[in-house]
């Protein structure tokens, strides 16, 4: 099935700085990928999806990119702020490209005041 | 709109007991989902319900069972809890596939 990596698993970094996050994915069939925040006692919630018939989406300080032939995806956050502090995940629609999401492990980012 | 809402927030069970996990949206989405969070390990999905009337296995099916009882109602099951099942339960749905999924607040379901 498929299968997400997601690195690095905590990141720190000082407030105004960028911060990014990369997963890879293992099913050339996925065309969905979502990620997520999660802050301490929550459920997650989406900050940004692409699908693969696009390389590149922004959202205000927020972007991801896609690569498919690689099949590697990242997440940039710039000009980080103390709010951005949170649990992020990755995703991958699954085997096939099935609704079923496969979630990366998570990274811990903490921005530094 | 209240969103996601899950039913307990905490839980304690003893080794064999049974119990349901409750989930409810009113957003009037078609899919629903329940994943389980255990540390270091991301979200796991149990089950899903593409629609009313149909479910299907995730990625770690075995120990639970779900009812989608209508649209807006989707039941997690233990029945015969064990340690293993020590984990944060959420809930989740979306308009249809491939969409943006709304998560509840999760319950923290402890076995001893």
């Amino acid at each position: 099935g498929e299968n997400v990596e997601q690195h690095p698993s905590t990141l720190s970094v000082q407030e105004g700085d960028s911060a990014v996050i990369k997963c890879t994915y293992s099913d050339s069939a996925s065309n969905y990928f979502p990620w997520y925040k999660q802050e301490l006692g929550k459920g997650p919630q989406l900050i940004i999806d692409i699908r693969s018939n696009v390389g590149e989406k922004k959202d205000q300080r927020i972007a991801v990119t896609l690569n498919k032939t690689a099949k590697h995806f990242s997440l940039h956050i710039t000009e980080t702020q103390p709010e951005d502090s949170a649990v992020y995940f990755c995703a991958a629609s699954g085997k096939g490209g099935s609704e079923k999401l496969v979630f990366g492990k998570g990274t811990k980012l903490t921005v530094n005041p | 709109n209240a969103g996601v809402t899950q039913t307990p927030k905490f839980q304690v069970l003893k080794t064999g007991q049974s119990m349901t996990l409750q989930c409810a949206q009113d957003m009037n989405h078609n899919s629903m989902y329940w994943y389980r969070q255990d540390p270091g390990m991301g979200l796991r999905l149990i089950y899903y319900s593409a629609s009313e009337g149909t479910t299907d296995k995730g990625e770690v099916p075995n120990g639970y069972n779900v009812s989608r009882l209508n649209k807006r109602e989707f039941s997690l099951r233990l029945e015969s809890a064990a340690p293993s099942q020590t984990s944060v339960y959420f809930c989740a749905s979306s308009p249809s596939s491939f969409n943006e999924q709304f998560f509840g607040p999760g319950t923290r379901l402890t076995v001893l």
